[in-house]
């Protein structure tokens, strides 16, 4: 069984705060890292999907990393806003299997 | 476009009572799926499909059936409604190109909660 972790569980900042949270997958048979962030209520809208060791992705104040040769991806927001509330999932493919395995996810609450 | 759809949004079900829920993509998706979230426990994938007439299962496939005639539809039946599968139900696609490309995205409906009761 593959495992994705996701640390830390939930997170509270303060508006105007940068924070950071942390997804690690098995390093071996890697294919691609994906992002998705799930606000309450909704459904889970994809972020970033990384497949290359180095990657690299932005947009607008969230950006993600990703090591694919010691299993980890960070995902960064800069200057917490509110509407930055959710919970972050992260999830991995293994291989060529089109199967999502999926972390728990980080819980953040921004406060104003 | 819609995107991906399902419905009902919210249904309670007694035990031993059957159910389909129903889920539509107009994106032209090949790969749909249907996962549940319990709460503590992430996602799970109960059954999944590559195209139309052809599916497979997931994780957590017991106690579900489903089909795919079209590549738009894909619905997930719940024969004899237990208890234990009181969950939000999220049904989600993604277009997969050929082998060599990078990952592929899911988008997800806005979810069914069921209540057995």
């Amino acid at each position: 069984i593959l495992n994705v972790e996701q640390s830390p569980q939930s997170l509270h900042v303060q508006e105007g705060d940068s924070t950071n949270f942390t997804c690690s997958f098995p390093s071996s048979n890697f294919y691609a890292l994906h992002w998705y962030r799930w606000e309450t209520a909704k459904s889970p809208e994809a972020l970033f999907v990384m497949t290359l060791n180095g990657d690299e992705k932005k947009k607008g104040r969230i950006s993600a990393t990703l090591n694919t040769k010691e299993g980890y991806s960070y995902l960064y927001i800069k200057g917490s806003q509110p509407e930055d509330s959710a919970t972050y999932l992260c999830a991995y493919n293994a291989g060529n299997n089109r199967k999502l395995i999926w972390g728990l996810g980080t819980s953040l609450a921004v406060n104003p | 476009n819609a995107g991906v759809t399902q419905t009902p949004k919210f249904r309670i079900l007694k035990i031993g009572q059957s159910m389909t829920l129903q889920c539509a993509q107009d994106m032209n998706h090949n790969y749909m799926y249907w996962y549940r979230q319990d709460p503590g426990m992430g996602l799970k994938l109960i059954y999944y499909s590559v195209g139309a007439g052809i599916t497979d299962k997931g994780e957590v496939p017991n106690g579900y059936n489903v089909s795919r005639s079209t590549t738009e539809d894909f619905p997930l039946r719940l024969e004899l409604a237990a208890p234990s599968q009181t969950s939000v139900y999220f049904c989600a696609s993604s277009y997969i190109r050929l082998a060599g490309s990078a990952g592929d995205t899911q988008y997800f409906g806005p979810g069914t909660r069921l209540t057995v009761l």
